[in-house]
């Protein structure tokens, strides 16, 4: 049973246009939510997180948004920029369980932006 | 130099050899973790540790071994590899009193392609 989905493959915007990327979980443990970026050839690298105790975090273009009753996140891109091509990994954790702090992560969801 | 160092970056082998893949950290994090990513699917985990006595399995241990040599060290082993395991492997390491708002941040190498003929 996947714990953290990712419906969506691909996903493909305007330059300068928003861009929406969601993730949907089944764990009611899972406590923090974090997005992570991957480019060709390098390891991910860490984005934006949010706490369940919050319904939204903003970084400068990036903002986070937690519905905890419907167990969706999404990550928002505005404006988005051929930069931010990559594959965009959500992942769960929870500090509650035994074993705290491990990370379960969705499949993944490239972003191309065009130009 | 990269905080977190795979090696090798590429390595392709035949079936029933072993394997080692190394990772290194400049992190002082005590937490380190073995992920495999194949196409189209997100980062499994295969082994973490939490510190140098602490080493406990993930969702896909079988077919792995680990050994946490140090605090900085955590070697994956595939003691005898089969094509299935062909894989990207990332290891990563993390500091959760360092995290973002107490989120347990994980930091990637930049992984190890292994190809098993």
């Amino acid at each position: 049973d996947q714990q953290v989905k990712q419906n969506s493959p691909s996903l493909s915007v305007q330059e300068g246009r928003i861009s929406i990327l969601n993730c949907d979980y089944t764990n009611s443990m899972f406590d923090y939510f974090l997005w992570y970026k991957k480019y060709p050839a390098e390891g991910p690298t860490f984005l934006i997180s949010i706490s369940s105790i919050k319904d939204k975090n903003e970084d400068g273009r990036f903002t986070v948004f937690l519905n905890k009753s419907a167990k969706h996140l999404s990550l928002h891109i505005v404006p988005s920029q051929p930069g931010d091509s990559a594959v965009y990994f959500c992942a769960a954790s929870s500090t509650f369980t035994r074993n705290a702090g491990k990370s379960t992560f969705g499949d993944g969801t490239t972003l191309t932006v065009k130009p | 130099d990269a905080d977190v160092t795979q090696t090798p970056r590429n390595r392709i082998t035949k079936t029933g050899k072993r394997i080692m893949l190394e990772c290194s950290q400049t992190k002082g994090h005590d937490r380190m973790y073995w992920y495999r990513q194949d196409p189209g699917l997100g980062l499994r985990l295969i082994y973490y540790s939490f510190d140098v006595k602490d080493i406990n399995k993930g969702e896909i241990s079988d077919g792995y071994s680990v050994s946490r040599q140090a605090q900085a060290k955590f070697s994956l082993s595939l003691e005898s590899a089969i094509p299935n395991q062909t894989a990207l492997y990332f290891c990563a390491t993390s500091d959760p009193g360092q995290g973002a708002g107490g989120a347990n941040v994980l930091t990637f190498g930049a992984g190890s392609r292994l190809t098993v003929l």
